[in-house]
């Protein structure tokens, strides 16, 4: 299984765009980078997931490198209410969660 | 279309005690998995379930069952509860039979032991 490495922290101003990276250099071919994020006190959210092609979905953008070595989500105009821990988690089955990044919105 | 479900929502119980936490799964989802979460963690797999059988355990023992019903709904049991096992209990259910079909999960069951 790949290992995901996250920052651990991101501040981001309400309005900008948030880019949380990801590196997952030991990804094999055929496994998909999943993004999850966990709002206080509530159950991991799915939010995207993508294999070679970049993709996007009415909440973010994922962005994954050639060599697939890394990916990048992006939350366009992020908000208050994405202010969350991000997951970024390769494989699916099961979901292997790390630490993720903390995401914190700024007025 | 019905997301996944939880209850209880809370749960205290005593350390000895045995507990059943239960989740129905998201319409058109047959695959059931459980994990735990402590407290400033992230959530770890204890096990899932698909066609009402085990299918793929996380590092818990045995104490940690489950069951899955026909309606794909399912049950986490603990036994002989130990106060380690204070946490938040999530379910996700997804559609097995494509790999790349995300897990989608409720929010949780929050156990506290005394």
């Amino acid at each position: 299984d790949a290992k995901t490495t996250q920052p651990p922290s991101m501040d981001c101003a309400e309005g900008r765009a948030a880019n949380l990276p990801c590196n997952h250099s030991t990804i094999s071919g055929n496994e998909y980078v999943y993004w999850y994020r966990q709002i206080h006190s509530q159950g991991p959210q799915y939010i995207i997931h993508g294999l070679k092609n970049n993709e996007t979905n009415e909440m973010a953008s994922l962005i994954i490198t050639e060599d697939r070595k890394s990916s990048t989500l992006i939350l366009p105009h992020a908000t208050l209410r994405d202010t969350a821990v991000y997951y970024c988690i390769a494989p699916n089955t099961p979901l292997v969660f790390g630490k993720g990044t903390r995401l914190s919105v700024i007025a | 279309e019905t997301g996944v479900t939880q209850s209880p929502t809370h749960l205290i119980k005593t350390r000895g005690q045995q507990v059943t936490l239960r989740c129905s799964s998201q319409s058109g989802h047959n695959t059931v998995s459980w994990y735990q979460q402590a407290l400033g963690q992230g959530p770890q797999f204890i096990f899932q379930y698909y066609r009402e059988e085990e299918n793929g355990r996380g590092n818990f023992p045995p104490r940690f069952s489950g069951l899955q019903f026909p309606n794909y709904s399912s049950e986490l049991n603990v036994n002989a509860l130990e106060l380690d096992d204070s946490a938040l209990y999530l379910c996700a259910s997804s559609l097995s039979g494509a790999k790349n079909q995300p897990q989608h999960f409720g929010d949780g069951t929050r156990l506290s032991i005394l």
